[in-house]
């Protein structure tokens, strides 16, 4: 299986802050990653697509990048709304796995 | 906008078999989409468990391959997962997820269903 590792495992940061989370594949997956939001009590939601494709309602603050084995998540400037965790998940191979998560907190 | 939900017993016995629905609103399971489910347990965060195709095609996740079975039904617009000779290690919240059509980004979840294992 393909191991995905975040860092940092969790943030805080100051509304208006740029944050960045970097996600580290064990392999290269070319460009087969996703990122995903999840607040507190709701299902993970699709934020960026195939590394740095922003999916259709996603705010432009967030943007994605990288390939190969490392990926970067970029919030611009942080909102009260981005309190959440974010996961990474690979989609170059089955079983299509996922990072352990950062838990982002607002200062 | 597609919507899924995710219905069955919230409690399950060890040894027993974990059996769970979801059903799709909104869109029809039998478009160009893979159907998957995933869980999420504090211990192991987000597990990939397997997919399926209206045709019946599945992948499974090997770790689990040996005990799950994954199935659509067409007339009722919704897929099934069952997950037999639980243990307290399968206690966790279940998921249903829509992939991207020609990917495997999950672009739509039901709200998840929690599960525990006990007796």
């Amino acid at each position: 299986d393909i191991q995905m590792t975040q860092s940092p495992s969790s943030l805080s940061a100051s509304v208006g802050d740029r944050v960045t989370i970097t996600c580290r594949a064990s392999q290269s997956i070319s460009s087969d990653l996703n990122w995903y939001q999840q607040r507190p009590g709701k299902a993970p939601k699709l934020l960026i697509y195939a590394a740095l494709a922003l999916q259709t309602g996603v705010p432009s603050r967030f943007s994605g990048s990288g390939s190969g084995t490392d990926f970067t998540l970029t919030i611009s400037s942080l909102q009260p709304e981005d309190l959440a965790t974010y996961y990474c998940q690979q989609s170059n191979s089955a079983p299509y796995t996922f990072g352990q998560g950062t838990k982002l907190e607002i200062k | 906008q597609v919507q899924l939900q995710e219905s069955g017993p919230g409690l399950v016995k060890p040894s027993g078999t974990l059996s769970l629905t979801c059903a799709v609103f909104g869109g029809s399971i039998n478009s160009s989409h893979w159907w998957s489910w995933v869980r999420q347990s504090p211990e192991k965060g987000l597990e990939w468990i397997g997919e399926i195709y209206h045709s019946g095609s599945t992948t499974y996740n090997p770790s689990l391959k040996s005990r799950v079975i994954m199935s659509v039904d067409s007339s009722k617009n919704q897929l099934s997962l069952k997950l037999r000779s639980v243990t307290a290690a399968d206690t966790a919240v279940y998921y249903c997820a829509r992939a991207a059509v020609g990917a495997t980004d999950f672009d739509y979840w039901g709200q998840g269903t929690q599960v525990t294992v006990s007796s």
